[in-house]
C-alpha cells in the first residue's frame, strides 16, 4: 500500500459525458501528479500540483482540467469524454517537487463507451 | 524528440539468474533516472533513483547504471525469483526542478521456477 488513494477504482461512461477523478496523497507529501496509462501510448505524464499551485504540464488535452485543494486531495476533470480517454489513469505523491520517489495510487480505470 | 527505449520483447530467465534488463535514451539530457516496477492493473512501485553524476546505485539484489554518455541505463536483479516477475518501467526527469517523468514503455520480465 502506498498510501496514496484513489476514487473510483472502475468508472463507465458514454461519449460526451464529464467525470472526476478524486486523489489522496500520502500524508506529508505536498506534490501530486496525474498520468494516463493505455495500452498504445504507455504512461503518460499529465500535470503536476505543488502545494496548491500547478507545477509542470504535460501533453494534458484541453479538455482535461485539474487542481489541488488546500488540503493538499486533487481532482482531474476529464470532460466531452471520447472513446480514446479510455484508460488507466494514476495519480502519483511525492515529498518534493523533484528528484525523488513518486508514490502511485492504485488508478481509476475509466472505461468511456 | 525526446524518446526512450526499452526492450519490448518479455525477458524470460531462469530462478536464481541475474536479469538485465535495459534504458536507452535520446535527445535528453536527465537530471535523475528511475525504475519502477508495475504488476497487472495495478499502479507502479518505485525500485531506485539514480543521478545524473552517479555511475551505479544497489539496493538489496537490485543494482542500476547510468551512463550518460553512452544514453543508458542498466538494471539488474540477482538471484532473480518467481516473485521479480514484472513489467519494469525506466522513467527519466529532468532539471527543470518539477517532477515530471517521462517513461519507457516497459520490459516484462518473466522468472521460472
Amino acid at each position: 500500500d502506498s498510501g496514496v488513494t484513489q476514487t473510483p477504482k472502475h468508472l463507465i461512461t458514454a461519449t460526451g459525458q464529464r467525470v472526476t477523478l478524486r486523489c489522496s496523497p500520502r500524508s506529508g507529501d505536498l506534490s501530486v501528479y496525474w498520468y494516463q496509462q493505455s495500452l498504445d501510448q504507455g504512461l503518460q505524464f499529465l500535470i503536476q500540483y505543488y502545494n496548491g499551485e500547478e507545477r509542470a504540464k504535460g501533453n494534458i488535452l484541453e479538455r482535461f482540467s485539474a487542481q489541488q485543494f488546500p488540503d493538499l486531495h486533487s481532482e482531474l476533470n476529464l470532460s466531452s469524454l471520447e472513446l480514446g480517454d479510455s484508460a488507466l489513469y494514476f495519480c502519483a505523491s511525492s515529498v518534493a517537487t523533484s528528484g525523488t520517489e513518486q508514490y502511485f495510487g492504485p488508478g481509476t480505470r475509466l472505461t468511456v463507451t | 524528440s525526446q524518446k526512450i527505449e526499452q526492450n519490448s520483447e518479455a525477458l524470460n530467465i531462469q530462478e536464481g539468474k541475474t536479469a538485465t534488463l535495459t534504458c536507452n535514451y535520446t535527445n535528453y539530457s536527465p537530471a535523475y533516472l528511475q525504475w519502477y516496477r508495475q504488476d497487472p492493473g495495478r499502479g507502479p512501485v518505485f525500485l531506485l533513483l539514480i543521478r545524473e553524476n552517479e555511475k551505479e546505485k544497489r539496493k538489496e539484489r537490485l543494482k542500476v547504471t547510468f551512463d550518460t554518455t553512452l544514453k543508458q541505463s542498466l538494471f539488474h536483479i540477482t538471484a532473480s525469483q518467481p516473485a521479480d516477475s514484472a513489467t519494469y518501467l525506466c522513467a527519466l526527469e529532468g532539471s527543470s526542478n518539477t517532477g515530471k517523468l517521462i517513461f519507457g514503455q516497459g520490459t516484462t520480465l518473466q522468472v521460472k521456477p
